[in-house]
């Protein structure tokens, strides 16, 4: 079975900092584009960063770029987010995303892992 | 990053009614449009891409058209399972998302 498993949520104190694991099976990894997408409590869909397959070409929301860094493992089948200088409004559920075709569609979603900003 | 607007924000409907969900994007996106689905304290479910192909495993009853900044996904006749949020998605760009819920 296709696969994405995250790790590493948790409760965080506003300005901390936290890393974020995706963990992929069931597919050539190394092959996709993948990204980290958030939900604020009861809002809606956002992506937050996406990296190529070799890891050279990435991309961040305006809101996040400084603060958070995508990365990946193509030998380990794990991609990353560091976050960094989180406040409030990151709180959020963060989903791991498989990349499918030219324009970013996200085939393959994880359960997600929360992430809760607060002091 | 290109904007798209789904309308309406609420659709009430009964089991076995037709549904029309509505996205517009901000400039043309071509035939790049993706349609998702998520339910309550699940991640989101690829329906629909390139504007009109279902992704795998997904009903008939699903369908989507459109093509440059107009695009509309159809549920046929809603079963019980269909009640849920959903969003349309171009490369970073998500709607806002349309919740069809039970009349």
């Amino acid at each position: 079975d296709v696969q994405l498993e995250e790790s590493g949520g948790d409760l965080v104190q506003p300005g901390g900092s936290l890393r974020l694991s995706c963990v992929a099976s069931g597919f050539t990894f190394s092959r996709y584009w993948m990204t980290w997408v958030r939900q604020a409590p009861g809002k809606g869909l956002e992506r937050v960063a996406a990296m190529n397959q070799g890891g050279g070409e990435m991309f961040y929301a305006d809101s996040m770029k400084g603060r958070f860094t995508i990365s990946r493992d193509n030998a380990k089948n794990s991609l990353f987010l560091h976050m960094s200088s989180l406040g409030a409004e990151d709180t959020a559920v963060y989903f791991c995303t498989r990349v499918y075709g030219s324009y970013g569609v996200m085939d393959v979603w994880g359960q997600g892992t929360t992430v809760t900003v607060s002091s | 990053e290109i904007v798209l607007t789904q309308s309406p924000a609420t659709l009430s409907l009964s089991p076995g009614e037709r549904a029309t969900l509505s996205c517009r994007a901000g400039q043309s996106v071509t035939n790049y449009l993706a349609w998702y689905q998520q339910k309550p304290g699940q991640p989101p479910r690829l329906l629909i891409y390139d504007a009109s192909s279902r992704a795998t495993g997904i009903p008939a009853r699903f369908s989507g058209s459109g093509s440059g900044t107009d695009f509309t996904l159809t549920i046929s006749s809603l079963e019980p399972e269909d009640f849920a949020v959903y969003y349309c998605q171009h490369r970073g760009s998500f709607g806002g998302g349309t919740k069809v819920e039970i009349k």
